[in-house]
């Protein structure tokens, strides 16, 4: 069974940093790109960014853009985010999602991990 | 930016058929995907690439495209069916930025 869990969300200040993770499992890793999409509930589900099998290439929503780093580790089937410069418009809930596809060039997530809060305080 | 637009709410009876539109510009160039999102609970993929159903979905769920305006329907809605809907595609640029629709909620009376 696929399991995504995400961890490291919290509580922060505007203009902080926060680190969140994805752990998975049931699958095999390196195959497929890996996602975080958020919610929150006035904008609805946003797709922030993305990251290939090998970790080589990044995609990013433009709202995001140079502030924050998807990456992962391949060794530790782990998926990151490195958030920084937070505004109070990244409060949400992340969630980890893989894609259902581990090729094509049209994107959809499948399964999605649970989701863990970020809350950017000003 | 590109949108994808979908009606907020959706009211039926239980038994009758649900449809959910999404439309967008980029629809007949890129394949659509529909998620069901109970209260609590993650988004769950219940149609794929248009019309292609996953592994686990009821086969009441069915999805279709014409030109700019995808539909998902639900025919013999179920109490259980109760959930926000959202569609979600790409522009024409390609397959990045992957872009949602603003949710349809769907009441089961």
């Amino acid at each position: 069974e696929v399991q995504l869990l995400e961890s490291g969300g919290g509580f922060v200040q505007t203009g902080e940093s926060l680190t969140l993770s994805c752990a998975a499992s049931g699958f095999t890793f390196v195959s497929y790109a890996m996602n975080w999409v958020r919610q929150d509930p006035v904008k609805g589900l946003q797709w922030v960014a993305a990251v290939s099998g090998s970790g080589s290439r990044a995609y990013y929503a433009d709202s995001v853009k140079g502030r924050f780093t998807i990456s992962r580790d391949n060794s530790k089937k782990t998926l990151y985010l490195q958030m920084n410069n937070l505004r109070a418009e990244d409060t949400a809930i992340y969630y980890c999602a893989k894609d259902q596809f581990d090729y094509g060039d049209s994107v959809s997530f499948s399964p999605w991990g649970q989701g863990t809060l970020v809350t950017v305080s000003s | 930016s590109y949108e994808l637009t979908q009606p907020p709410s959706e009211s039926v009876s239980p038994g009758q058929t649900a449809t959910i539109t999404c439309s967008g510009d980029a629809l007949p160039n890129q394949f659509l995907y529909w998620y069901q999102q109970k209260p609590g609970q993650a988004p769950v993929i219940v149609m794929s690439r248009d019309t292609e159903r996953p592994s686990g979905i009821p086969e009441r769920f069915s999805g279709s495209t014409s030109g700019t305006t995808g539909t998902l329907t639900i025919t013999g809605v179920q109490a259980e069916d109760e959930a926000d809907y959202y569609c979600q595609s790409a522009d024409n640029t390609g397959t990045y930025p992957v872009v949602f629709g603003g949710g349809t909620k769907l009441t089961v009376l």
